[in-house]
């Protein structure tokens, strides 16, 4: 059975850094590009990275440039999310997901307020 | 970026009808492979998003034959039929052609 399980949600003042991360199994996690999802409350779908198979190529969407830092450990088959500078708009659950979308998780839950 | 921009559905749909949904990109999605590079997924009350169609028409695993997506360049439509209770939530469309991936903002269904 797939599964892709997060963690790391928390409550953060702005300006703090956190960091998430997502324990793939099920699959051969070092075949898929992996990438992060993001879904402030109430509103729709956001795409935050994505990181190639190697981990040698990454993406980013223009909000979170510089501040978030996606990477991957293929030999303990999880992906990260590094998060600094952090604001009060970066409020969301994030999902880990296979970049193409066949598999999710189901969210961690990042609340940035002070 | 590659705006999408879905339509609204008619709700609440009548259990057993047909319900179809509209997503337009800013940009066509043929990538130089000739795929269309157009995903839909359905996200349930309280749940993670499921992937139902990519390539703007393959089946996902385990999808129903219910859903079928159709559509080329920048014109894309979900067809759901025989709409059943479990159908009820929000319609994503997406766009894997480059990056930065991008959502349509959801269209609702509603059941009757």
């Amino acid at each position: 059975e797939v599964q892709l399980v997060e963690s790391g949600g928390v409550l953060v003042q702005p300006g703090r850094s956190m960091k998430l991360s997502c324990a793939a199994s099920g699959f051969t996690f070092s075949s898929f590009p992996m990438a992060w999802v993001r879904q402030a409350p109430t509103k729709g779908l956001e795409w935050v990275a994505t990181i190639s198979t190697s981990g040698g190529s990454t993406y980013y969407r223009d909000s979170v440039k510089g501040r978030f830092t996606i990477s991957r450990d293929n030999a303990k088959s999880t992906l990260y999310l590094q998060m600094d500078s952090l604001r009060s708009e970066d409020t969301a659950t994030y999902y880990c997901t296979t970049d193409g979308g066949a598999y999710w998780g189901q969210g961690t839950l990042v609340t940035v307020s002070s | 970026d590659i705006v999408m921009t879905q339509g609204a559905l008619p709700n609440p749909v009548p259990s057993g009808e047909s319900a179809s949904i509209t997503c337009r990109s800013s940009k066509s999605l043929v990538y130089k492979d000739g795929k269309t590079y157009l995903n839909w997924f359905l996200q349930r009350p309280g749940q993670s998003p499921q992937l139902l169609t990519y390539w703007t028409s393959t089946r996902a695993s385990g999808v129903s034959e219910r859903f079928s997506g159709s559509g080329s360049g920048t014109y894309f439509t979900l067809k759901i039929s025989r709409v059943r209770a479990e159908d009820a939530g929000v319609y994503y469309c997406q766009q894997v052609r480059e990056y930065p991936r991008t959502f349509g903002a959801g269209t609702k269904l509603e059941l009757k």
